[in-house]
């Protein structure tokens, strides 16, 4: 069972360059979330989906986008890389948002010098 | 606003018993999960209580108090694997997960 997986898992950006995460669920799963982990901070949600061709914002979403053409993937994409984006970043899913277990990608480590 | 307070460390001894506390306050309220993360790994759910009470499961216990805003987890038998963060997030009154800053376990043999 693959479950939810995230590529890369580490990456180093220069400040002002651009990237997409990559995110894959075989779960069948309507829900999927973005999230960034700083240390010493809890889960901050930047974007979710509750199915293809429907996204919306979360807490954190200046300097990302998403898109959703698929139940399966849910890619988040950086423009224009700052250190402030410097932090882990996680995937999650689930099949409905109430009550329902979130399961998470391995996670990507995003460093931008 | 919305937030979630628990301990930053704690630490316990193996065969021991350990209670992490969480307190809560959300813009509404969907039920209070419970979730560990071992270091450089992803989060993985461990318990939800939806209704005050005790929620037992092997040697993890959860707890709520809706009326207070708190809940606990309560681990039993420890044992080095156990050591790990231990995340508490409550669910809003739009689904969305609030998380706490996660309590670091420690666990000494």
């Amino acid at each position: 069972n693959a479950g939810v997986t995230q590529t890369p898992k580490f990456r180093i950006l220069k400040i002002g360059q651009s990237m997409t995460l990559q995110c894959t669920q075989d779960m069948n799963h309507n829900y999927m979330y973005w999230y960034r982990q700083d240390p010493g901070m809890g889960l901050k949600l930047i974007y979710y989906s509750v199915g293809a061709g429907i996204t919306d914002k979360g807490e954190v979403p200046n300097g990302y986008n998403v898109s959703r053409s698929t139940t399966e993937d849910f890619p988040l994409r950086l423009e224009l890389a700052a250190p402030s984006q410097t932090s882990v970043y996680f995937c999650a899913s689930s099949y409905e948002p109430g009550g329902n277990i979130q399961y998470f990608g391995a996670g990507t480590r995003l460093s931008v010098l | 606003g919305q937030n979630i307070d628990q301990p930053t460390e704690m630490t316990a001894t193996e065969g021991a018993i350990v209670q992490i506390n969480c307190t809560y306050q959300t813009s509404g309220f969907n039920g209070l999960f419970w979730y560990q993360q071992h270091a450089g790994e992803a989060p993985t759910f461990l318990s939800y209580n939806v209704l005050d009470g005790l929620e037992e499961k092997g040697r993890f216990s959860s707890f709520l108090s809706r009326s207070k805003g708190y809940s606990y987890l309560l681990l039993k038998e420890l044992q080095m694997k156990d050591s790990a963060s231990y995340l508490c997030a409550a669910m809003d009154s739009n689904y969305q997960l609030i998380w706490g800053a996660g309590t670091k376990l420690i666990i000494k043999p």
